[in-house]
C-alpha cells in the first residue's frame, strides 16, 4: 500500500537554525497537510496545501514557517529559526479528494511516521 | 473551547474483552473520524462517520455518533494485544468551508493498553 514517507526520523538542531523537514506525500494525491504534536498533547494542524498554495493555516503557522512543492514528489516545511517551543513530532500527511464542496471533506488522511524535531 | 477531548484518558483491559472510547466536541461537525496511533508511529485513520449517520462498522471496529450530544465512541470488540495504542477522534467543523479539510481537529486521545 502506497506510504507518506518523511525524512529524517530525527532532527537534533540548535535554538536559532533553520530546519527542513521533508516529506513525500502518496504519489495521487492532492491535498497536503502539516501537523505536530507536543510530546504528550494533541495534535495540531499546521497548514494544508493544494493547488501548490496554502489553502488553510492555523495560528501556529506563523512567519517562521513555509511550505513549499518543490517538485512533483516532495513537500517540506521550513522552520527559519527555531525555538525551544518548536519541539515536536512534526507529521506531513495527504489526502486524495473528489470535486471541492462539503463531500470533499470526507476523505481520511494517510499519514507519515513523523519527524522529531528537537530544538536544543 | 477544546474540541473532540477523549474519555477515558487511558484504558486497560484484558485481551477478547471489548475496549469502548468516547469523544465529545463542542462545534457542529461535517465528519468524524477516528484514528489510531501507535507508539512512536504516525496516525492512522480506523473509520469515518459523517455527520448524517449514526453508526458505522468495520471489521472488529463499531463507531457510533449522537450529533444531539455532540459525542461518539468507538468500540472495538474481541481486543487483541495488537491493539495496544493511542486512539483519537478529529472533527471536521461544519464551518470549515473552501474545499479543504484541512484542520481536522484532535483530541487528546485515549491510551488503550490490551494485556495479553
Amino acid at each position: 500500500e502506497p506510504e507518506v514517507t518523511q525524512t529524517p526520523s530525527h532532527q537534533v538542531t540548535q535554538m536559532g537554525q533553520e530546519v527542513i523537514l521533508r516529506c513525500v506525500p502518496i504519489s495521487n494525491h492532492l491535498y497536503f497537510y502539516w501537523y505536530r504534536q507536543i510530546l504528550g498533547q494533541k495534535v495540531e494542524f499546521l497548514v494544508s496545501f493544494y493547488n501548490n498554495e496554502i489553502s488553510e493555516k492555523s495560528e501556529i503557522f506563523d512567519d517562521q514557517f513555509s511550505v513549499e512543492r518543490p517538485d512533483g514528489s516532495n513537500f517540506t516545511l521550513k522552520i527559519r529559526s527555531t525555538k525551544l517551543e518548536d519541539s515536536a513530532m512534526y507529521f506531513c500527511a495527504s489526502t486524495l479528494k473528489g470535486d471541492p464542496g462539503p463531500s470533499s471533506y470526507n476523505s481520511p488522511l494517510h499519514f507519515g511516521n513523523g519527524t522529531r524535531l528537537t530544538v536544543t | 473551547s477544546q474540541q473532540g477531548e477523549e474519555d477515558p484518558q487511558a484504558l486497560s483491559i484484558q485481551e477478547g474483552e471489548n475496549a469502548t472510547m468516547n469523544c465529545s466536541y463542542k462545534t457542529s461537525i461535517n465528519n468524524l473520524q477516528w484514528y489510531r496511533q501507535n507508539s512512536g508511529r504516525g496516525l492512522v485513520h480506523l473509520i469515518l462517520i459523517r455527520s448524517n449517520e449514526r453508526e458505522k462498522h468495520s471489521g472488529r471496529l463499531r463507531v457510533t455518533l449522537d450529533t444531539s450530544k455532540k459525542s461518539s465512541s468507538l468500540l472495538i470488540t474481541a481486543s487483541r494485544a495488537a491493539d495496544t495504542a493511542s486512539y483519537f477522534c478529529a472533527t471536521v467543523p461544519f464551518m470549515n468551508y473552501g474545499g479543504s479539510q484541512g484542520n481536522l481537529i484532535f483530541g487528546k486521545g485515549t491510551k488503550l493498553s490490551v494485556k495479553p
